[in-house]
């Protein structure tokens, strides 16, 4: 069946360590986003591919970096973790829009970061 | 750019009760508004939706409300069961290409 997935499921880091959070979908989905959950926040996009070498911000990218070279993968790096980034991260991923429909977003399980 | 606004942040219930959530959005070129439901410890998984075009969707116990005019939109659960009992968020979006801006999440808990 096809599905998302993410690794890890949980990280511990340190402050300044560089992390990258991987994030694989096998339903060939042109669309791919990041999204961090926080609580009293709900869940805040930080940054979406639309395809192959398409990354684009969100409303909380900063210290966050993406990079898309292939249509299953869309990795999620903290460039110098920050306490500020402990959080639980979710990817997902959905077909691209057709004229008269909306697609589903479909979401990984997650990963638990804390950042020391 | 988009803000949608969710109350309530926590909803206590007893099993066979309605449960209403509801969400205010800001960008009214909105036109797409799905409601995500996340059990512990997973990713948060579509329920119902509903397009700018429509007033009401029904789906068996679940039901979602939209006005335009207002901008807002609601989820209506009724005869409410235990395994509801999760994290409920609204979203909305403008886009065709499935960008979401999402509110602030709904603890919902039925009681036995």
């Amino acid at each position: 069946d096809a599905e998302i997935t993410q690794s890890p499921r949980h990280k511990i880091t340190e402050t300044g360590r560089q992390v990258t959070l991987a994030c694989h979908q096998t339903w060939n989905h042109n669309n791919m986003f990041w999204y961090r959950q926080d609580l009293g926040h709900g869940l805040r996009l930080i940054h979406y591919s639309y395809g192959v070498h398409d990354t684009n911000k969100g409303e909380v990218s900063d210290g966050y970096s993406v990079s898309r070279s292939n249509t299953e993968d869309l990795p999620l790096t903290l460039e110098s973790a920050a306490s500020s980034q402990t959080s639980v991260y979710f990817c997902a991923s959905s077909e691209s829009g057709r004229l008269s429909s909306y697609n589903e977003q479909f979401f990984g399980p997650g990963t638990r970061l804390t950042v020391l | 750019g988009e803000n949608v606004e969710q109350h309530p942040s926590t909803l206590s219930v007893q099993e066979g009760d309605s449960a209403v959530i509801k969400c205010t959005y800001s960008d009214s070129a909105s036109n797409y508004f799905p409601w995500y439901k996340q059990e512990l410890g997973k990713g948060p998984q579509l329920i119902i939706d509903i397009r700018s075009n429509v007033g009401e969707k029904k789906d068996q116990r679940i039901a979602v409300t939209l006005n335009k005019t207002a901008k807002h939109f609601s989820l209506h659960i009724t005869e409410t069961q235990p395994e509801d009992s999760a994290v409920y968020f609204c979203a909305a979006s403008t886009s065709l290409r499935g960008k979401l801006t999402f509110g602030q999440g709904t603890i919902l808990t039925v009681h036995p």
